[in-house]
């Protein structure tokens, strides 16, 4: 079975231009997050869609970032325009459980540095 | 305001012997833990989890401890290999909050053979 599948690997940008991140989960899963780690942090929930609705945004900072499911498949996340403080990695993880319980498969991430 | 915290950020551990790593958190609503660890360059993988509603769960050389009433959880790795060098997050979450991880700051493990 294939993993939780990102890109692009690394990304290096200048402050106020944009980027977009790709992810495409596991098969079959339902449930789709997105993660921000910010260098010796914890991952944070940016935004969760079960299928293509989006269940949990409440810490996505929306003036600049946004995030959409086409088709409750593949996902892509998107900052406009991007600042230092966006350096960080930008991790996916699926989940085919009940979105209350079970581990959440994650991809290898995207690793974001803003100059 | 940091509702899981993981107040180690490194430990070293000498080959064939036990690991512990702690996890503390403030939120008496969370209801289920997980432990994942991470090598360079890769995304977290699951390693063990467990319900509030237990106080010890066992896989192989993993075990994760949970003392509810000081809201404090450990994984135990015994005996501890090369191979455990990581770092390693603890996380938790609210059943009726869809499954959202708060992640610990993460404590990376060196194994010495």
């Amino acid at each position: 079975e294939a993993g939780v599948a990102q890109s692009p690997r690394y990304k290096i940008i200048e402050k106020r231009q944009s980027v977009a991140f790709w992810c495409n989960p596991i098969s079959g899963h339902a449930t789709l997050y997105w993660y921000q780690q910010i260098l010796g942090q914890g991952p944070k929930l940016l935004i969760q869609f079960q299928n293509n609705g989006v269940v949990d945004d409440s810490q996505l900072p929306k003036d600049r970032f946004s995030a959409e499911r086409l088709k409750g498949v593949d996902s892509t996340l998107k900052i406009q325009p991007a600042k230092l403080e966006d350096s960080a990695v930008y991790l996916c993880a699926s989940s085919d459980r009940d979105p209350g319980f079970g581990e959440q498969f994650f991809g290898p991430g995207t690793r974001l540095t803003v100059l | 305001d940091q509702q899981v915290k993981q107040n180690s950020p490194s430990l070293s551990v000498q080959e064939g012997r036990i690991s512990i790593l702690n996890c503390d958190y403030t939120n008496s609503m969370f209801d289920y833990f997980l432990w994942y660890k991470k090598y360079p360059a890769e995304g977290p993988t699951f390693l063990i989890s467990i319900s509030s509603i237990k106080d010890k769960n066992e896989d192989g050389r993993f075990t994760v401890f949970l003392n509810k009433s000081a809201k404090h959880l450990s994984l135990h790795i015994v005996p501890s290999q090369p191979g455990d060098s990581a770092v390693y997050f603890c996380a938790a979450s609210r059943y009726n909050q869809g499954g959202k991880l708060i992640f610990g700051q993460g404590t990376e493990l060196s194994v010495k053979p």
